[in-house]
């Protein structure tokens, strides 16, 4: 099966800059992707990561250690709008004709003023 | 710009009754995805299909619930008899996989579910 870990909260201060961390264990892994969610909405994509290194789009960045099972979202510039909840997902290549996507529990972020 | 549908938004319903949840995927999209959200449990996998067919529904409790896709347009969720643990937000999700690293999955709005 799979399992993914990430801190329950984080709390940071408009315009710093935060890192929220994943760490997973599945038997096929192929990728580890990020969602957004804000409160009463659905889960929009961020980014994903196939290869180990750092994917950077806007004030978003992505990082994968395939060896370390190990991966983090950065959120730079915070803005009050970030405020939401963050998903890491892993895609397991081994079930499901390798399209099977597992979230995380979500890290629930508050940005302050 | 496009979008996954899914309806009813809100159902409310009492022990016992049949609910039927729908969704539209994204027109061209091959995989489609039924997550199930709550507090306690996160994002859980219930099912998913691609071209239609159903890959993996080991998340589904298979006594009261069942995910067809009858056509390219349609995916749906029921759930006979509906118990109160049921209540959840449940939403669908359509991508387009062509290629092992096309991983960008676009979600429906969700069907909040409440069963009293």
């Amino acid at each position: 099966g799979q399992s993914l870990e990430q801190p329950s909260e984080v709390t940071a201060v408009e315009g710093a800059i935060v890192q929220i961390n994943c760490t997973y264990q599945t038997s096929g892994f192929y990728g580890l992707s990020w969602y957004q969610q804000h409160d009463g909405g659905a889960p929009t994509f961020l980014s994903y990561n196939a290869l180990d290194g750092l994917e950077e789009t806007g004030r978003f960045s992505s990082f994968l250690s395939r060896s370390d099972s190990y991966g983090y979202l950065l959120l730079q510039e915070l803005q009050m709008k970030d405020s939401a909840s963050y998903f890491c997902a892993v895609r397991d290549i081994l079930t499901g004709g390798g399209n099977k996507l597992t979230f995380g529990t979500g890290t629930q972020l508050k940005v302050e003023l | 710009d496009a979008r996954v549908t899914q309806t009813p938004r809100h159902k409310v319903t009492e022990m016992g009754q049949e609910v039927t949840m729908r969704c539209q995927p994204i027109l061209g999209h091959n995989t489609v995805f039924w997550y199930r959200q709550t507090m306690m449990q996160g994002l859980e996998l219930l099912a998913y299909f691609r071209n239609r067919a159903p890959l993996d529904d080991s998340g589904m409790p298979k006594d009261r619930f069942s995910a067809e896709m009858p056509d390219a347009t349609l995916a749906t969720l029921k759930i006979q008899p509906s118990e109160p643990r049921d209540s959840a937000v449940y939403f669908c999700a359509s991508g387009l996989v062509e290629r092992l690293n096309n991983e960008k999955l676009f979600f429906g709005s969700g069907t909040q579910l409440s069963v009293l």
